[in-house]
């Protein structure tokens, strides 16, 4: 049970390149999550799913696109980077009710 | 006003000591609350739930005050092992987000 993996744990990029970030979880759980952290802003939620096929805009959604294909997977695009996007990314997954949520490890994005 | 804050501290306290912090949220609705706990450069990481009539895991207790809109988090004989960020999370009703506070620096001194 490996719970929420992200990759990769650390990316540089340059301004207007894309990538995306990957999350997988085994916990055959219902909800996942993406936050940012960046110093003194806390985390902030970017999109989310309550499901496979299901999606929404959390917070801080530009610039970022998301898809839900199946349960175990989630991935973060961003679609054309900019240095304010330079932040920790964390994806986060739960059950459904009132249950916290697990996170990943992290991913230390620097836009260059 | 924000949907959730927190006095960023830092709260430094010698080990044994018992410390509180409080966390404060705007939708008076909102349903269900934790607190997690963060190290540096690691992931936040589920402390304890928060429920209606208190509750307590070891030395830290946990209580929801709905007239005030606070939750609070008490730790008592603090450890060495306890210094982190203390991060309090709000679910609004009607949504499926969590919103989490910018959270609470706890050094414990030798």
């Amino acid at each position: 049970n490996a719970g929420v993996t992200q990759t990769p744990k650390f990316q540089v990029l340059k301004t207007g390149q894309s990538m995306t970030l990957q999350c997988a979880q085994d916990m055959n759980h219902e909800y996942m999550s993406w936050y940012r952290q960046d110093p003194g802003m806390g985390l902030r939620l970017i999109h989310y799913s309550v499901g496979a096929g299901i999606t929404d805009q959390g917070e801080v959604p530009n610039g970022y696109n998301v898809s839900r294909s199946t349960t175990e997977d989630f991935p973060l695009r961003l679609l054309s980077a900019a240095p304010s996007q330079t932040s920790v990314y964390f994806c986060a997954s739960r059950v459904t009710g009132d249950y916290g949520y697990t996170f990943g490890s992290g991913t230390r994005l620097t836009i260059v | 006003r924000k949907e959730v804050e927190q006095d960023p501290g830092p709260f430094n306290v010698p080990e044994g000591a018992t410390v509180a912090f409080n966390c404060t949220y705007s939708n008076s609705a909102s349903q269900s609350f934790f607190w997690y706990r963060q190290d540096c450069r690691k992931e936040p990481k589920l402390l304890m739930s928060v429920y209606s009539s208190g509750n307590e895991d070891g030395r830290f207790t946990a209580q929801l005050n709905r007239a005030s809109q606070y939750i609070s988090l008490l730790i008592r004989d603090s450890k060495l092992s306890d210094s982190a960020t203390y991060l309090c999370v709000v679910n609004p009703p009607g949504t499926y987000k969590y919103i989490f506070g910018t959270g609470t620096r706890l050094k414990v001194l030798a």
